[in-house]
Order: structure tokens, then C-alpha cells, then sequence
């Protein structure tokens, strides 16, 4: 079993949807990453984040440390946030690593 | 734009040689990691240095070694290549080492035939 888990694997949804990625974890936990992959590879940082919730325009993470689970949002969707978003968890005994989750491929069709 | 620059951005290599991938971090950050993606998977770790020596590393082999300079540029040498070292390596820059946000490059695509 992966340390990192998210669901789902792929999303297909409509302009305009509220969009839920989720994603558990098995470790103990400095903080968690929510980062975006475009095609051709580049990664972005979106949230870093050890407790509560974090906005940012239309995207809004969650973490509950207890259920060891976070959430990544994004309302009003819009196609150019179609790109595979990655959970990422900076580990408590190893601090200088990211354990990644496998990604979750969204399209957002037009 | 992240500041963090790779290069080459593509490479073909053979079986058996060896290669040489280079990363310059974000101005200011004195700490760079490593991870190889492979196709359809999340990054993996393979190591972080630190203000010039190795910090951390991952479930890599030895032939997987690094290098940081002191403008905290980093290169990433693989020796004795293998078909499975085909993947994307990915460069991130940070402030420091730890829990800080990371700054990632757009990666090497490699391919080894």
C-alpha cells in the first residue's frame, strides 16, 4: 500500500463544476503539498499546508490530521485547469523528502 | 516562471553510459532535490543537498550520485544506465532545507534505449 493515496485516479467534468480531489495518507506528517503538473512535466506549488485551510482564488485545500485526509477544491472550473494534481506529504522522521501520491488527471471540458 | 532552471530538457543516452543532468536553483535558496518521475507515477525521491553536502536520500542506488556547487547549483550523475532509468528528473529549489516550500524545474526527460 503507497503512503500517499488519491481518488480519483482521472476526472472528467464540465466547465463550471466544483471539483473534489482527495487524497489519505499512512505517515505522520510535517505538512502537505497540493502541487499542479502540466504536460511536458512542469510542477507547481499550490498549497503547503500542516493544519486547517488554505484559499487561493478558486482553489481551497483542506487538511484533517486526526482522519489523515486533505482535500483540494476548485470551484468554478474552468479548462485551463485541466493538469494532473498531485498530493505530496513532507514526512515527520525525514523531513528533507515529499512522499508523492500517484496524481489525479483532471480535464475540464469546455 | 519558478527561477529554477534544467538542463538538458531531452536526452537519449544507450544503455550503460553514463549522464550528467544539471539544475540551477532559485537565487537565494541554498537547498536542491532530486526526484525521478516515471511514466504515469508520482515523483520519487532520490536525494537533497544542503548547502553543499547531501541531506537526505532516497531508495536509489549508489550510481545514482550528486553534486552541489557553491552558488548551490546541483547536478544529478547517473552511471551504468538501465532501460528503467527511462523517466522525467525533476529538479525542486528551496529556501532551506526542512519543511519549506519547494520550486521545481521543468525537468530532463530521459530516455535510455
Amino acid at each position: 500500500k503507497n503512503e500517499v493515496e488519491q481518488s480519483p485516479q482521472n476526472l472528467t467534468a464540465q466547465e463550471g463544476e466544483f471539483i473534489t480531489i482527495n487524497c489519505s495518507y499512512s505517515v505522520g506528517i510535517s505538512a502537505l503539498h497540493w502541487l499542479q503538473q502540466h504536460p511536458g512535466g512542469g510542477i507547481v506549488s499550490l498549497f503547503m499546508l500542516s493544519s486547517g485551510k488554505k484559499k487561493h482564488g478558486r482553489l481551497i485545500a483542506t487538511i484533517n490530521i486526526q482522519e489523515k485526509h486533505s482535500s483540494l477544491h476548485i470551484t468554478a472550473s474552468h479548462p485551463r485547469d485541466s493538469a494532473v494534481y498531485i498530493c505530496a506529504v513532507t514526512p515527520m522522521d525525514s523531513n528533507y523528502q515529499l512522499i508523492w501520491g500517484a496524481g489525479t488527471k483532471l480535464i475540464i471540458k469546455p | 516562471e519558478t527561477g529554477v532552471t534544467q538542463s538538458p530538457t531531452h536526452l537519449i543516452k544507450t544503455r550503460g553510459q553514463q549522464v550528467t543532468l544539471r539544475c540551477s536553483s532559485q537565487s537565494g535558496h541554498n537547498t536542491v532535490s532530486w526526484y525521478q518521475q516515471a511514466l504515469g507515477q508520482g515523483p520519487q525521491f532520490i536525494f537533497q543537498y544542503y548547502r553543499e553536502e547531501e541531506n537526505g536520500r532516497g531508495n536509489f542506488p549508489p550510481r545514482f550520485s550528486g553534486l552541489q556547487f557553491p552558488n548551490y547549483s546541483s547536478e544529478l550523475n547517473v552511471n551504468a544506465l538501465e532501460l528503467d532509468d527511462s523517466a522525467l528528473y525533476l529538479c525542486a529549489s528551496s529556501l532551506n532545507a526542512g519543511i519549506t516550500e519547494a520550486f521545481f524545474g521543468q525537468g530532463t526527460r530521459l530516455t535510455v534505449v
